[in-house]
């Protein structure tokens, strides 16, 4: 049962542009969200993250924003930039007696196009 | 200060065999948790320990199986392997908190013929 979902596989965009990359999650006891980026033959940086109680968090390039309601986080990154190419994923975390969970998605690949 | 190191990066092994993945997080985080990709998967949760103590567990078969040393380093065991346990398997450790999330290794290309 995949918790934390990302629809679009894959995704192209000219340099300059904006990339928005969109996250679906299900559970309401996720409290705090992630994305991470990746290159190959890398393992997965941090990029951003957001809590709960706010709806939008900026860094640089790089804005989350989050709508609980709708249970739906994107980020977009303004503008975008061929070293931008990569494979995106989101993360939820929860908190449950035995620590925090992490709940992946299973990514987009991003092209940022020169 | 260095990062999580994860041995060793590429191993290829036959059907049947078993594998032992070796993790050394960061110094000073206690959580290590280790993490299956395939293409079209995603990062899927395998384990995690604490303090030596297998602490949260996701739906893998129990061929699949870990440990924490008392110096955090952690490695994780397949037995009998199949063709589909070739994937990345990455190893990730955090602190108590979650502001940063997890600190990835770079892990481990495991390919089973």
């Amino acid at each position: 049962d995949q918790q934390v979902k990302q629809n679009s596989p894959s995704l192209s965009v000219q340099e300059g542009r904006i990339s928005i990359l969109n996250c679906d999650y299900t559970n309401s006891m996720f409290d705090y969200f992630l994305w991470y980026k990746k290159y190959p033959a890398e393992g997965p940086t941090f990029l951003i993250s957001i809590s709960s109680i706010k709806d939008k968090n900026e860094d640089g390039r790089f804005t989350v924003f989050l709508n609980k309601s709708a249970k739906h986080l994107s980020l977009h990154i303004v503008p975008s930039q061929p070293g931008d190419s990569a494979v995106y994923f989101c993360a939820a975390s929860a908190f449950f007696s035995t620590g925090n969970q992490f709940y992946f998605g299973t990514g987009t690949s991003l092209t940022v196009i020169p | 200060k260095a990062g999580v190191t994860q041995t060793p990066r590429y191993l290829i092994k036959t059907r049947g065999q078993q594998v032992t993945l070796s993790c050394s997080p960061i110094s000073g985080h206690r959580s290590v948790s280790w993490y299956q990709q395939t293409p079209g998967q995603g990062l899927q949760f395998l384990f995690e320990y604490f303090s030596e103590t297998q602490r949260n567990k996701g739906n893998f078969p129990g061929r699949f199986s870990g440990r924490q040393f008392s110096n955090s380093r952690s490695e994780m065991n397949v037995s009998t392997l199949e063709l589909g346990d070739s994937a990345l398997y990455l190893c990730a450790s955090s602190t108590a908190g979650i502001d940063h999330g997890y600190t990835f290794g770079s892990g481990t290309r495991l390919t089973v013929v």
